[in-house]
């Protein structure tokens, strides 16, 4: 399994501010994904990211919300812009591996917005 | 996008016991799933995995059963353990697509 680190792990941020959040993968991986998890809930996809190009985003999130770069293919970054309090939550980094369907996850980031 | 459940199920086990965890997915082209293991202020943890053409798999202390015909996963975990306290999402995957649609988790206490 590859080994994710996320930066920073957690952080409090006020209205109107941008956070950007890193994601460190150990070997190359063929995708890599960012997820929102809000308290108590369930996993939500935000967007592939994608190496070199533009991120593919899910239906309710757009890119200029949540600006996504993936320079190679082991580091990606994920912007919350704009932030409202409605923004705190769990941001998760994910890759799926080469060979496989297998995905793993960062330890997330806990983003609360004031 | 899929079903996101606002109220978690729980699941409260004596130590030493079974557990069993159910996930009804709900699309049936969904051909691989995963079980993951989420502890408190850490991300999901990968257990175990199936693909449609297995009903079965055994892992460490831990079986998923598949049953494609009404479309229900279990995760059953042997001789359940305090360690193994957290809430456990089942997701599930077309192989022609990129996303896992994750289900709405259940709280797993064990009682020691």
């Amino acid at each position: 399994s590859a080994v994710i680190s996320q930066k920073p792990s957690r952080d409090i941020c006020q209205r109107g501010t941008s956070l950007t959040i890193q994601c460190q993968v150990d070997s190359q991986v063929t995708m890599m994904f960012w997820y929102r998890q809000q308290p108590g809930q369930s996993l939500t996809l935000i967007a592939t990211a994608n190496q070199g190009s533009e991120a593919t985003y899910e239906s309710g999130f757009v890119i200029d919300k949540f600006p996504i770069s993936r320079p190679n293919l082991t580091f990606s970054t994920l912007t919350v812009s704009n932030m409202s309090p409605e923004d705190s939550s769990i941001y998760l980094c994910s890759v799926r591996s080469q060979s496989s369907y297998e995905q793993y996850f960062g330890p997330g980031t806990r983003l609360t917005v004031t | 996008g899929e079903s996101v459940g606002l109220h978690l199920p729980t699941l409260s086990v004596q130590e030493g016991d079974n557990s069993i965890i159910n996930c009804a997915y709900s699309n049936s082209a969904s051909d691989y799933f995963i079980w993951y293991k989420q502890e408190s202020g850490k991300g999901p943890q990968f257990i175990i995995d199936i693909r449609s053409n297995m009903d079965k798999r055994q892992g460490q202390r831990v079986t998923v059963l598949l049953n494609k015909t009404v479309k229900h996963l279990s995760l059953q975990i042997a001789a359940t353990q305090p360690g193994d306290s957290a809430v456990y999402f089942c997701a599930e995957n077309i192989s022609t697509g990129n996303q896992f649609y994750f289900g709405t988790g259940t709280s797993l206490t064990v009682i020691p």
